[in-house]
């Protein structure tokens, strides 16, 4: 197991634009997690996944953005008619829950820059 | 709504000095906490995981603590080296129904040889 992997590392669109960010978690994990993180602040939860059902949301996932989880397994974030706010890093975590404990492992990011 | 602050913000120290990390939560009502390392545009890193009925965790030069009724935590590094050059970030998982994980802003740490 290589852990939590995300593709594309970096993207770069022009500002209208659609763009789709890929995770696949640790194989064994039924939790996923989506946080964008700004230059100089910690991650913010934007989205959760217990298997495939999306069970919470925050209030800045805004209508433009899109999560998916099918068949529970990797999930995708789509963003709509990119603005330039949008950029930052997207990470992807995902966690287990063993013995009472959850541990969140989170994958390498995806840099988007919208220009 | 849970709120998570680091103090310092950044912090550089000679190599070979043992450092203290700090942070400190609103809700006391916590799962876990968590210590993860970030490197220049990289993902996280876990570091150590502290369930709320415990008070500390240790790997290797790496300790900490966690006092859930004061709503501190700390990251102790003992005999620092350059390679622990990184932003070092806290998150805390509130009790209830909330799933996320809640981040500080970090403390940048640059340890010089």
């Amino acid at each position: 197991d290589t852990g939590v992997s995300q593709n594309p590392r970096h993207k770069i669109t022009k500002r209208g634009q659609n763009v789709t960010f890929r995770c696949d978690p640790i194989s064994e994990h039924n939790r996923l997690y989506w946080y964008r993180q700004t230059l100089g602040q910690g991650p913010e939860f934007l989205t959760y996944f217990q298997n495939e059902a999306q069970l919470e949301k925050s209030r800045l996932l805004s209508d433009r953005f899109s999560a998916e989880r099918p068949k529970g397994s990797f999930s995708t974030l789509e963003i709509q008619r990119t603005e330039q706010g949008d950029s930052a890093m997207y990470l992807c975590a995902s966690a287990t829950e063993r013995q009472y404990r959850t541990e969140a492992f989170f994958g390498q990011g995806t840099r988007l820059t919208v220009v | 709504k849970q709120e998570v602050t680091q103090i310092p913000a950044a912090l550089s120290v000679p190599e070979g000095e043992n450092l203290v990390l700090n942070c400190s939560f609103t809700d006391s009502a916590i799962y876990n906490l968590q210590w993860f390392r970030q490197d220049p545009g990289k993902g996280l890193t876990s570091l150590l995981l502290i369930q709320s009925s415990q008070r500390e965790q240790t790997s290797g030069r790496l300790n900490a603590s966690l006092d859930k009724s004061s709503g501190r935590s700390t990251l102790y590094i003992a005999a620092s080296q350059p390679g622990d050059s990184a932003t070092y970030l806290c998150a805390v998982k509130s009790s209830g129904s909330a799933r996320q994980l809640t981040f500080g802003s970090g403390t940048q740490l640059t340890v010089l040889p």
